[in-house]
This record gives C-alpha cells, structure tokens and sequence, in this order.
C-alpha cells in the first residue's frame, strides 16, 4: 500500500524560531513527486514546496526547505524564522506516480507570538 | 488570474437528499480533481478528470459521482446523503495532462448532512 505518515498530529513553536515537520512514506514506485501543502484556519490549502524523487538535491523556498531522504522514504520541512502567518495545518503529500495525491493526516502547527 | 472558485461554499442538506456541488477550474487548467475533507479520515480522494474524462476514482461508493464540462468546469454530485458525507469537499486544478501533484485548490464547499 503506498501511505502518508505524518506522526505530529500537533506542534508549536516561538515565532522567529526553526520547526522541522515530519513526514514518512511508503511506496514501491521509483519515479514520484512529493509536496507540502499547508492549509490555513479557514482558507483555502495552498502549495508550499515541491520535490522531484529522481532528484537528490533538497528544494527550498525561501524560508522553507526539505529534507529529503529517499533511501529512508522520509520527507521533512524545515520552517526557519518562523513567522505568525505560518499557523497552518501542514500535510505532507505525493503522486506516487499516478493521477492523484496521497495525503498524510496533518500536522498542526502553531506559532507562538 | 481567478482562482479556482467552489458554489455553493455552505449547504446543509437532511439525509436521503442528494447534492451537487460546482468547481470552476483556473483558466487554461484541463484537470480537476474532488477531495473530502474529513477530521476522521483526513483528506481523501474522490476522483479526477481531464479534457472531460474520468482518469482516476478513489475508493468511494457509487453515491459519489462527478463530471467535467468542455469548459473545463465539474460538478460532483452525492446521492442519497448519510451522516458521513458532511464534509469539506475540496476542488482542486492544474494545468497539465501529466500530474505533478502541483495542485490549485478552491476553499471547498462545506456540506452538513442533518
């Protein structure tokens, strides 16, 4: 079966500060995409940061980057200087190669002024 | 651009009535694809069309059905509503025929089943 696991349903932290969010997958496929999407209270989900599976470099995005290791099938964001407008639900996502995304449950991220 | 709209963005339907919801997609976008939003079961995937062609289903019962229009627009419809479907369902675009995942979603359509 190819899953999303998220395993920080909650998380908060000082504005200014650096979070680091966790994702972990299972799949068997080689060629895949994977995201963060972050949703904020009441507004509409929106794309953070992208990662292509064949690509060994981490994407980065401004105050946001991924670590990304796929021998372990793990996927994490990396928020740094962390800012109010960052309070969000966070879920982690991929293709796994097909014509729709897989999400993990969510991490709620909250941060503190 | 306009973003990805959803109509109506609040219903409130009783069991046993049915439902369709509207999603126009960003212009120029030919996929759109229907998520439920859920606190239990997360977000989960309805089904997905291109150029007005069903190109994926998830694991829903046949209550839950869509379309896609030459225009790119789609409507979902759920017959015969339980308790279970009030939900947030979600709409969401892209550009491509191939997915890359990088979705356009609308704010959703928030649908309580009484």
């Amino acid at each position: 079966a190819q899953t999303v696991t998220q395993s920080q349903p909650e998380m908060s932290v000082q504005e200014a500060e650096t979070v680091t969010l966790s994702c972990t997958y299972d799949t068997s496929e080689n060629n895949y995409y994977l995201f963060w999407y972050k949703q904020p209270p009441s507004r509409q989900m929106i794309l953070v940061i992208r990662q292509e599976a064949y690509k060994q470099q981490n994407a980065t995005e401004n105050r946001f980057s991924v670590n990304f290791q796929k021998a372990a099938k793990s996927f994490s964001l990396k928020i740094s200087d962390s800012q109010l407008g960052d309070t969000a639900m966070y879920f982690c996502a991929s293709t796994f190669g097909n014509e729709k995304l897989t999400f993990g449950t969510g991490t709620r991220l909250t941060i503190i002024p | 651009k306009a973003g990805v709209t959803q109509t109506p963005r609040y219903l409130i339907k009783t069991r046993g009535q049915q439902v369709t919801l509207s999603c126009s997609p960003i212009s120029g976008h030919r996929s759109v694809s229907w998520y439920q939003q859920t606190p239990g079961q997360g977000l989960q995937f309805l089904f997905e069309y291109f150029s007005e062609t069903q190109r994926n289903k998830g694991n829903f019962p046949g209550r839950f059905s869509g379309r896609q229009f030459s225009n790119s627009r789609s409507e979902m419809n759920v017959s015969t509503l339980e308790l279970g479907d009030s939900a947030l369902y979600l709409c969401a675009s892209q550009e491509g025929g191939l997915n890359t995942g990088e979705l356009f979603f609308g704010e959703g359509s928030r649908l309580t089943v009484l």
